[in-house]
């Protein structure tokens, strides 16, 4: 199994420019979500899925879009990036509400 | 909001010390949880305890879950050079909820 995998591992963005981040994973887990995490401030939730076609908004859901058409992959996608989107993001998933989450590796992602 | 939050921030032992992290938070939770990143890495779960256990072992790791005071600890004994990471614990928000939230984190570093 590869677990959670993340592209790209790093990525420099103009502001105003979009993109997705990408995250999949191999294990048949029915909840993923994403996180930032940012220096001093630990990890915010973004948004998070319980299961295919289901997404919901976490802490810090402004200027992110996601969306969940099949159990493997949750994209991430930025609309129109700012500097305030420089962070490490990081994707998880696990089996269930409340289970252990296994994360990738992260996206370093610098907004200029 | 945080609704866990790790102390010490930062903590400096030399190796073959036990090292003692604490995480408080502030409402009922299902469980709680202890996660390592190494510097750069993505999180790695170390261990899950329910609301309803007090204490929980994984090799050097013992976790402790005082839930009348809303508090935790993981103790790490006969710290190695390889223990050095971030440590945080994550909570739900009871019943209800499908979100984790982490803390900002315990920064241990373990002198060789």
């Amino acid at each position: 199994n590869a677990g959670v995998t993340q592209t790209p591992k790093f990525q420099v963005l103009k502001t105003g420019q979009s993109m997705t981040l990408q995250c999949a994973q191999d294990m048949n887990h029915e909840y993923m979500s994403w996180y930032r995490q940012d220096p001093g401030m630990g990890l915010r939730l973004i948004h998070y899925s319980v299961g295919a076609g289901i997404t919901d908004q976490g802490e810090v859901p402004n200027g992110y879009n996601v969306s969940r058409s099949t159990t493997e992959d949750f994209p991430l996608r930025l609309l129109s990036a700012a500097p305030s989107q420089t962070s490490v993001y990081f994707c998880a998933s696990s089996l269930a509400k409340f289970y252990e989450q296994y994360f990738g590796p992260g996206t370093r992602l610098t907004v200029t | 909001s945080q609704q866990g939050e790790e102390d010490p921030q930062a903590l400096s032992i030399q190796e073959g010390e036990n090292a003692t992290m604490n995480c408080s938070y502030k409402t009922s939770i299902n469980n709680l949880q202890w996660y390592r990143q190494n510097s750069g890495r993505g999180l790695v779960h170390l261990i899950l305890i329910r609301s309803n256990e007090r204490e929980k072992h994984s090799g050097r790791l013992r976790v402790t879950l005082d839930t009348s005071k809303k508090s935790s600890s993981l103790l790490i004994t006969a710290s190695r050079a390889a223990d050095t990471a971030s440590y945080f614990c994550a909570t739900d928000s009871g019943a209800g909820s499908y979100q984790l939230t982490f803390g900002k984190g315990t920064k241990l570093s373990v002198i060789p």
